[in-house]
């Protein structure tokens, strides 16, 4: 069964620490992995797509790894701030059969303490 | 259009009735998902569309739900004779590419079956 999980299921930290995020996946046939942020109640906002063929993709204080072959991607989050607190979820985008959306963890509830 | 246009944002219905949410896609984009995410669980794929097929259903319960995405205008996902359980944030996501492409999220549409 293709699934992804995320850990841990909650995090808080203090403001200006490093964190990761942990996901993992089920199955190396996989296209892509994208990793979100979704405020209470709002949409989903993408952060990083991270294809295939790529070890990792960086955006400003975020820095995403993907290793196919473990099953397993990381989010890292330098200098933390408050304004990060959200849910961040993990999507796969499976490529060796079954349905044709993104597969996603459960996510990872995350608060900075001012 | 500046992103994806989901409405109404929050629908309320009464057992029995239907439910219609509305989908406008990025600019550019032809492939339409509708994703659900019912209370304290992660997001649920329901289908996957392009003007007018759908390509992967795979997700959608078999009776009371359909989708659709026109020549012109928005998608739609219908619900007929909702029940309690059908409560839940409905989103729409739309990508420029097939298979490997990024997906960009609306906001949502919030059902609640009164």
């Amino acid at each position: 069964k293709q699934e992804v999980t995320q850990i841990p299921a909650a995090l808080s930290v203090p403001e200006g620490e490093n964190l990761v995020l942990n996901c993992s996946f089920t199955d190396s046939a996989i296209y892509n992995l994208q990793w979100f942020r979704q405020d209470p109640g709002k949409g989903l906002t993408s952060l990083l797509l991270i294809q295939s063929s790529q070890r990792e993709q960086t955006s400003g204080r975020l820095n995403a790894s993907l290793d196919k072959s473990s099953g397993r991607s990381t989010l890292y989050i330098a200098a933390s701030q408050p304004g990060d607190s959200a849910t961040y979820l993990c999507a796969v985008k499976y490529s060796g059969g079954g349905a044709d959306g993104l597969t996603f963890g459960k996510g990872t509830h995350l608060i900075i303490q001012p | 259009n500046a992103g994806v246009m989901q409405n109404p944002r929050h629908l309320v219905r009464r057992r029995g009735q239907e439910a219609r949410l509305r989908c406008s896609p990025m600019k550019g984009h032809s492939h339409v998902y509708w994703y659900r995410q019912l209370p304290e669980e992660g997001l649920k794929f329901m289908v996957y569309l392009q003007k007018e097929n759908i390509i992967d259903e795979s997700g959608m319960p078999k009776e009371r739900f359909s989708a659709e995405f026109p020549k012109e205008g928005p998608s739609i996902l219908r619900i007929q004779q909702v029940v309690r359980g059908d409560s839940a944030a409905y989103f729409c996501a739309s990508s420029l590419k097939t298979r490997a492409g990024e997906l960009f999220f609306g906001e949502g549409s919030r059902l609640t079956v009164l």
